[in-house]
């Protein structure tokens, strides 16, 4: 069946970076366009980034943009979510979404010192 | 950005009662509008898609319509499962933004 594993959240400091990745099965990774989406504690959804399915195209949140890079390997069936300069207000649980559905369980990222 | 504007933030209604959800763009986006419903501490479920496509396994009672700037999702006949938050999201161009949500209680 179609599964979205996220993995690589954590705690880190502000100002530090982060790489979360997405492993996907179940269904063939490169045709689809791939989302990161995530929610702060107790808060909506917010979304982060898209990627196209050939990993030619991103595009991202203002909130984010010029931080986070997201990337992907076909030939691994990965999503990737690279995270620099991680502000307070990143603190969110990150989903792995391919384009609506599903959704991964999401991988929770806390920006603390 | 288009921003996307949903109401009420919550609602309370009675099993059995018709809901109705409203998501207003600040311009166009055609029918690129997609509904989706969190259940308390669960992962966001897609709904609806393209504006009025029920995905695959979601109950008839749910539906959704519009076009444009304003759209709607609808259910029918509400059942106590279908207590949790609603989020519309448009994804006609980057950024595909989020509603700020719908919390739908049993009365």
């Amino acid at each position: 069946q179609v599964q979205l594993v996220e993995s690589g959240g954590g705690v880190v400091q502000p100002g530090r970076s982060l790489r979360l990745s997405c492993a996907a099965s179940g269904f063939n990774f490169s045709r689809y366009i791939m989302e990161w989406v995530r929610q702060a504690p107790g808060k909506g959804l917010e979304w982060v980034a898209v990627i196209s399915n050939d990993g030619s195209q991103g595009y991202y949140a203002e909130s984010v943009k010029g931080r986070f890079s997201v990337s992907r390997d076909n030939s691994k069936n990965t999503l990737y979510l690279q995270m620099n300069s991680l502000r307070s207000e990143d603190t969110a649980v990150y989903f792995c979404v391919r384009v609506g559905d599903p959704w991964g369980q999401g991988t929770l990222v806390t920006v603390s010192s | 950005d288009i921003q996307m504007t949903q109401s009420p933030s919550s609602l309370s209604a009675s099993v059995g009662d018709r809901v109705t959800i409203t998501c207003r763009a600040s311009q166009g986006i055609s029918n690129f509008l997609a509904w989706y419903q969190q259940k308390p501490g669960k992962v966001p479920k897609l709904l609806i898609y393209a504006a009025s496509t029920l995905q695959s396994g979601v109950p008839s009672r749910f539906s959704g319509s519009g076009s444009g700037t304003d759209f709607t999702l609808t259910i029918s006949s509400l059942q106590p499962e279908d207590v949790a938050t609603y989020y519309c999201q448009k994804y006609n161009s980057a950024p595909w933004t989020f509603g700020q949500g719908t919390k739908v209680e049993i009365k």
